[in-house]
């Protein structure tokens, strides 16, 4: 059954460095997100992507975050001066229209980020 | 802004019986909803959706019912067996949005002893 791949599964990194988390999305999926999942809270969107460009972003998805495909198979989040509220659990997700249909959306799983 | 609710205290129960999950909506009828199951430390994994129009969908030992005078959603998991457990997730996209934002539950847990 098709997935979706992310690496790094955890990051450890310091205070105020940068951080860029990659997934390999569905390869027939067109519709790519990222939400988080702070321990013990609810899983959060952040932002979809759809032909190349941000379709949606989140509050939380401000000027420090940035999302790439920068080829036809990777999705990276990029976190700029990484701050210790950003801990989380990163998770890419896709889906092959942003309307799901019976399959619901894919999601990779996680990138847990831990920022020291 | 559409809030989805569950009850975030575990639900306990015995092996074989049926477990029985509550998802609230708090403001429009969403055109759909969806069960995901969620296992420590991993992502969410899709289960079931169900539409607006559609009052029970079945999958297996799964069955999802969406009642709008209600703003509800049940999702049962008949004979259930101490791999089911997990936490399960309700959730159903956002607003009128068409960029297939998720909005979440907090989700419940389920621990099913033998």
């Amino acid at each position: 059954e098709p997935e979706v791949t992310q690496t790094p599964s955890h990051q450890v990194t310091q205070m105020g460095q940068e951080v860029i988390l990659r997934c390999v999305p569905i390869s027939n999926h067109l519709y790519f997100y990222w939400y988080r999942q702070i321990l013990g809270q609810k899983v959060e969107f952040l932002v979809s992507f759809y032909n190349n460009e941000i379709s949606e972003k989140s509050e939380i998805f401000d000027d420090q975050f940035s999302v790439e495909r920068p080829d036809g198979s990777n999705f990276t989040l990029k976190i700029r001066s990484t701050k210790l509220e950003d801990s989380a659990m990163y998770f890419c997700a896709s889906s092959e229209s942003s309307r799901t249909g019976v399959h619901g959306y894919t999601f990779g799983s996680g990138t847990r980020l831990t920022v020291v | 802004s559409q809030k989805i609710e569950q009850n975030s205290e575990a639900l306990n129960i015995q092996e074989g019986k049926t477990a029985t999950l509550t998802c609230n909506y708090t403001n429009y009828s969403p055109a759909y909803l969806q069960w995901y199951r969620q296992d420590p430390g991993r992502g969410p994994v899709f289960l079931l959706l169900i539409r607006e129009n559609e009052k029970e969908k079945r999958k297996e030992r799964l069955k999802v019912t969406f009642d709008t005078t209600l703003k509800q959603s049940l999702f049962h998991i008949t004979a259930s067996q101490p791999a089911d457990s997990a936490t399960y997730l309700c959730s159903t996209t956002h607003g009128s949005s068409n960029t297939g934002k998720l909005i979440f539950g907090q989700g419940t847990t389920l621990q099913v002893k033998p």
